[in-house]
């Protein structure tokens, strides 16, 4: 199994909702990362998952709640997000952080987010 | 600190006609660099990556490019464009201190029949 599956692929909020995002990869990896790309932009890196550990949080606003229940899981808690939160928001692995210069990360899908 | 710079925001070529998408990355160590390639409404897929061995590097679906460390360049390109070429593509680098990637701006490819 060599994908990322993230799970919903499009999910409309309101700013009142509470919704999760979830990302699985079965490949051993042990980083994975939160990106969120607006239209026309290259991917933002958000949070940086380390063997189950946060490692990197680049200053994303409290709304957004990272979660790691397992090696192989993360997941993406949203509250009370605003419409500008509306983006596409990608999960990514790689074996390991360091080895991510070796190998490069493998990329989901992506959760199309609106938030209304 | 790393950079990139991809020198268009868009490309448009006809199809069975060469494609050449340029990068530029700025890096204070030695680069690892990566081409990604992004459907629309889809994920990003690693087309080829260049990690300090043979300079020339082949990818998928066709894709080469060179690493000229003299010119801080990594070019993408392709003898002969297909319409499933059509996408958004991004060049990214990492160093060997660095912690993460980063991405150049994006160059959009439109391939015209």
């Amino acid at each position: 199994d060599t994908e990322v599956t993230q799970t919903p692929k499009h999910l409309v909020m309101g700013m009142t909702n509470k919704k999760s995002l979830k990302c699985e990869q079965h490949m051993g990896h042990r980083a994975m990362y939160w990106y969120k790309q607006k239209a026309k932009k290259p991917p933002e890196l958000m949070f940086v998952y380390s063997y189950e550990k946060l490692s990197i949080n680049e200053s994303v606003p409290s709304r957004f709640s990272p979660e790691c229940p397992n090696s192989s899981l993360l997941n993406l808690h949203l509250h009370a997000l605003q419409p500008e939160d509306s983006a596409l928001y990608l999960c990514a692995s790689s074996p390991s952080e360091t080895e991510s210069r070796v190998y490069g990360y493998t990329f989901g899908s992506g959760t199309r987010l609106t938030v209304v | 600190a790393q950079s990139v710079t991809q020198l268009d925001s868009h490309v448009s070529v006809s199809e069975g006609t060469p494609v050449l998408l340029r990068c530029n990355y700025s890096s204070s160590y030695s680069p690892s660099l990566f081409w990604y390639v992004q459907h629309p409404n889809k994920g990003l897929q690693l087309l080829l990556k260049y990690t300090s061995a043979a300079t020339l590097v082949k990818g998928i679906n066709g894709f080469e490019a060179e690493f000229k460390k003299s010119e801080t360049s990594f070019h993408l390109t392709k003898p002969s464009a297909h319409m499933s070429d059509a996408a958004e593509y991004f060049c990214v680098v990492r160093d060997n201190y660095g912690q993460n990637f980063v991405f150049g701006p994006g160059t959009r490819l439109s391939v015209l029949p």
